[in-house]
């Protein structure tokens, strides 16, 4: 079983979409966890950290649920700037962040 | 502020030879990071380094590859000798203390690189 594991896609949604991506881990000791977007031949970007609670930036809304080891990503009314790969990274170990091979959204008008 | 340099931003090779890329952190920036991504993964750790010391370098293939952080800044990472399967984007990162706990690490452009 991978550490962590993402739908590849790619989701492909019109622009205006609300899209979904989920993420669970294998480490139950995991402290911390985070979604990073990466454009195409570009390097990766923190997008949100993810909170017991819940946390919304805007149109993007993280959650996480520890019992069942998942992750969550909300992305609301879609833009086409934000057709990326969203890579779903948990800090596992202490301070070593292991990434998902990420799921690639392609928004469309 | 100056982000995180990376050198050569393209390197082709052939099989058996040895590459080196430089890596220039974020001043100011403790941690430095170096990562292997393969088309289609995500980002695989190689080793961290705390200052110049080193503290994880598990997966790190340490009979070809070798790291060093000279001075606890700049960073150079080696493939010696290369393999097919090495072909990879290489990427640094690096992080401040505070980064450390809330997961951002900021990422040069990458090293692509083919080994033919």
């Amino acid at each position: 079983r991978k550490e962590v594991e993402q739908d590849p896609g790619p989701f492909n949604v019109p622009e205006g979409a609300t899209v979904a991506f989920n993420c669970t881990y294998s480490n139950s000791a995991s402290q911390s966890f985070f979604w990073y977007r990466q454009d195409c031949r570009k390097e990766p970007k923190l997008l949100m950290s993810v909170y017991s609670s819940g946390n919304e930036d805007g149109r993007f809304t993280a959650q996480l649920n520890r019992a069942s080891q998942y992750i969550s990503l909300l992305i609301r009314d879609s833009k086409l700037s934000d057709s990326a790969t969203y890579l779903c990274v948990v800090n596992m170990y202490g301070n070593k962040l292991v990434f998902g091979a990420g799921t690639i959204l392609r928004v469309k008008s | 502020e100056a982000g995180v340099a990376q050198s050569p931003r393209y390197k082709i090779i052939e099989k058996r030879q040895s590459v080196a890329f430089w890596c220039n952190p974020i001043s100011g920036h403790a941690t430095l990071y170096w990562y292997q991504q393969i088309l289609g993964q995500g980002p695989k750790l190689l080793i961290q380094f705390q200052n110049n010391g080193v503290v994880d370098d598990s997966q790190l293939p340490k009979d070809r590859f070798s790291a060093e952080r000279l001075k606890g800044v700049d960073s150079t990472l080696k493939i010696q000798p290369a393999k097919l399967e090495d072909s990879a984007v290489y990427l640094c990162a690096s992080s401040s203390l505070a980064g450390l706990n809330s997961g951002e690490q900021f990422f040069g452009p990458g090293t692509r690189l083919t080994v033919l």
